[in-house]
């Protein structure tokens, strides 16, 4: 079982719809990132997180450390947002080295 | 706006030739580099960990003869491919962990693809 678990891993949606991305983790953890990577490879960090949620924008983000879980929450989708999303966590045995979900790859209709 | 950069974005180069890539904080110390790679439809692969001033920690399989990593600033780290060759075709990205505005805080650079012909 991977320490970092993402789910789904493909998720195609219509244009408006609520979009909900979800990351379970087994490991202690200092923090969690939320990242967005494009075709071509760019990479955004959105959120990092060690409780509660950070709003920006149309995104959102949770955590519950207790469950050990993590949402990301995509309102008002839009064909830009087309792009995979990926959950990383700062595991606390580590020095701060990252354990990486596998990506939620998105993709947002017209 | 970016709080860490990378430069170049992208890169083609001939076989055989190095390549340096840069890796700078711009608005906070970072006391820790992080180097990873991604190929093609992959997640990313932690290659080395700097700390300010040491030498890099190189993960199990990365030759630290080829991918040499200098973190001599706080705010700047560069990975060199060296003698690179198709096979080191990649997606390189850092990520720069400090303190900024007084928390402790991680910020991952664009990235930089790199083809080597």
């Amino acid at each position: 079982k991977n320490e970092v678990e993402q789910s789904p891993q493909n998720l195609t949606a219509q244009e408006g719809e609520f979009i909900t991305i979800n990351c379970s983790y087994s490991v202690g953890i200092s923090a969690l990132h939320w990242l967005q990577q494009h075709p071509g490879g760019g990479i955004v960090s959105l959120f990092m997180l060690s409780s509660g949620k950070k709003k920006h924008g149309r995104l959102i983000a949770t955590i519950n450390i207790q469950e050990k879980h993590s949402s990301l929450h995509i309102t008002a989708s839009h064909p830009r947002d087309s792009a995979v999303y990926i959950c990383a966590v700062s595991s606390m045995d580590s020095n701060y080295q990252l354990i990486w979900g596998a990506g939620t790859k998105l993709i947002i209709k017209p | 706006g970016a709080v860490v950069s990378q430069h170049p974005s992208w890169v083609i180069c001939k076989s055989g030739t190095s390549v340096k890539i840069e890796c700078r904080s711009l608005d906070f110390q970072a006391t820790t580099m992080f180097w990873y790679r991604q190929f093609p439809k992959q997640s990313l692969m932690l290659m080395a960990t700097s700390n300010e001033g040491s030498k890099a920690t190189y993960e199990q399989g990365v030759e630290k003869d080829k991918f040499l990593i200098n973190h001599a600033s706080l705010t700047l780290s560069t990975l060199t491919v060296t003698s690179a060759h198709p096979e080191d075709s990649s997606f390189y990205i850092c990520s720069a962990r400090g303190q900024r505005g007084g928390w402790d805080t991680q910020y991952f650079g664009p990235g930089t693809r790199l083809t080597v012909l």
